[in-house]
């Protein structure tokens, strides 16, 4: 009863350090995003991958870079970190991309970047 | 713009009813949701809405949409403290080819036995 794991829970990195953030769903959904969730902001879409094989820039994509490995697992690259990154970041995934279907969230990771 | 709106805090006892309110922006949203966020843990769906409706109720879930005034809101009777967490309201639309989702700031939610 796995649904959306993610890895790390928490991370510290310093400012310039490298680092990907891992994703896995064990529901056969073709659909996976990376969101980031700050203050006073809801969550805004990184990247999203509507099926294995594609991805898509999301809203602020800036400073990531993605890979849809396999259907099942969909990971976050931070090349070079910057503080503007803290940030706690959740992966989802759902059936496919149709909006009355549920998007399950893993518990996401929380960054800090120093 | 696309921004939606929350306020960010709401205290009621143990047992009223809780009523928390959303406004969006942009009219051609298809879908509009309701999350529920708890300490530490990940966004789980509630309820979710789809923009012709007016009204739907789920259980102690009531979800009231004013489509005109572009408002939302999520009612929680005999509400209890398994309840505290924050309320995300989102809004989703087709936007280039992608369901563009957008969520509010969210709400805090705090029971007082």
């Amino acid at each position: 009863n796995a649904g959306v794991t993610q890895t790390p829970k928490f991370q510290v990195l310093k400012t310039g350090q490298s680092m990907t953030l891992q994703c896995a769903q064990d529901m056969n959904h073709n659909s996976m995003y990376w969101y980031r969730q700050d203050p006073g902001m809801g969550l805004r879409l990184i990247y999203y991958s509507a099926s294995e094989g594609t991805t898509d820039k999301g809203e602020v994509p800036n400073g990531y870079n993605v890979s849809r490995l396999n259907k099942r697992e969909f990971s976050l690259r931070l090349e070079s970190a910057a503080p503007s990154q803290t940030s706690v970041y959740f992966c989802a995934s759902r059936p496919n991309r149709a909006e009355n279907t549920e998007a399950f969230f893993g518990q996401g990771t929380r960054l800090t970047v120093v | 713009g696309e921004d939606v709106e929350q306020s960010l805090f709401l205290s009621v006892r143990e047992g009223d009813s809780s009523v928390i309110n959303c406004t969006y922006t942009d009219s051609s949203s298809t879908y509009l949701y309701w999350y529920k966020q708890e300490p530490g843990a990940g966004l789980q769906l509630l309820t979710y809405i789809f923009s012709n409706m007016d009204m739907k109720q789920d259980q102690r879930l009531t979800v009231l949409l004013n489509k005109k005034d572009k408002h939302l809101s999520l009612r929680i009777a005999d509400t209890q403290t398994g309840d505290s967490a924050i309320y995300f309201c989102a809004e989703s639309k087709n936007s280039g080819g992608y369901q563009k989702v957008t969520f509010g700031t969210g709400t805090k939610l705090q029971v007082i036995p």
